[in-house]
């Protein structure tokens, strides 16, 4: 069974800070691994994702996630933090095929100007 | 990206009413689509995969008769909440996937409030 751990609740960095949000999985076959975030009351928007390819994955708003497969990692991280970057995010898991996302319990990043 | 577009946004009703969310990929076919629900500071709990013609697969501990799920076309999916208990409040959230692709587009979500 596949599963996501997202080990903290809650991440504050500073503007202009470099961010770090964790995640560890775990899954039978190849993973497919993503990064969304939410924003109060909206639903999930994409960041990125890591299928196969470079371990270091670049997407949306500045983010980047880079795969480490001997740790089953997917850590989420971005250079330098925005106050606008507070929001809730979800790393995901699935194997190959249209199979459902497992999510992680989600980490609430603050960003303090 | 792709968009997903749920109907509605809120909706609030009496105990024992019945109310339908659609949800639609507008500029993709989705041959599968998702329905999450999500409860304050929570993660999102995978109630049924819905495939495009066939019956839904709903999730261990999901009652299929109380959440009705329709995937009439490959642009619209719709769950009806049967019957609905102040205990079904809640933040219901659909995800539709293209054939071939790996990504997933939520949509905005459909925040639910029984009285």
């Amino acid at each position: 069974a596949q599963s996501v751990a997202q080990p903290e609740d809650q991440v504050n960095v500073a503007e202009g800070n470099p961010l770090t949000v964790k995640c560890t999985y775990s899954v039978s076959g190849n993973p497919y691994l993503f990064w969304y975030v939410q924003y109060p009351n909206r639903g999930l928007q994409f960041l990125l994702k890591y299928i196969t390819g470079d371990n270091l994955v670049k997407g949306s708003y500045g983010f980047e996630a880079e795969f480490n497969k001997s740790q089953t990692s997917f850590h989420l991280k971005k250079p330098s933090a925005l106050v606008s970057d507070s929001a809730l995010y979800f790393c995901a898991v699935r194997d190959a095929g249209n199979t459902p996302l497992v999510f992680g319990k989600g980490t609430r990043l603050s960003v303090i100007a | 990206g792709a968009v997903v577009s749920q109907h509605p946004s809120r909706v609030i009703c009496k105990s024992g009413t019945s109310v339908k969310i659609e949800c639609r990929s507008l500029d993709f076919q989705a041959t599968t689509m998702f329905w999450y629900r999500q409860f304050p500071k929570q993660s999102l709990m995978l109630m049924a995969t819905s495939n495009e013609g066939s019956k839904a697969t709903y999730e261990q501990g999901v009652e299929k008769d109380k959440f009705l799920i329709n995937h009439a076309s490959l642009t619209l999916s719709t769950l009806t909440v049967t019957s609905a208990h102040p205990e079904d409040s809640s933040f219901y959230i659909c995800s539709a996937i293209a054939g071939g692709l790996e990504t997933q587009y939520f949509g905005p979500g459909t925040r639910l409030l029984v009285l």
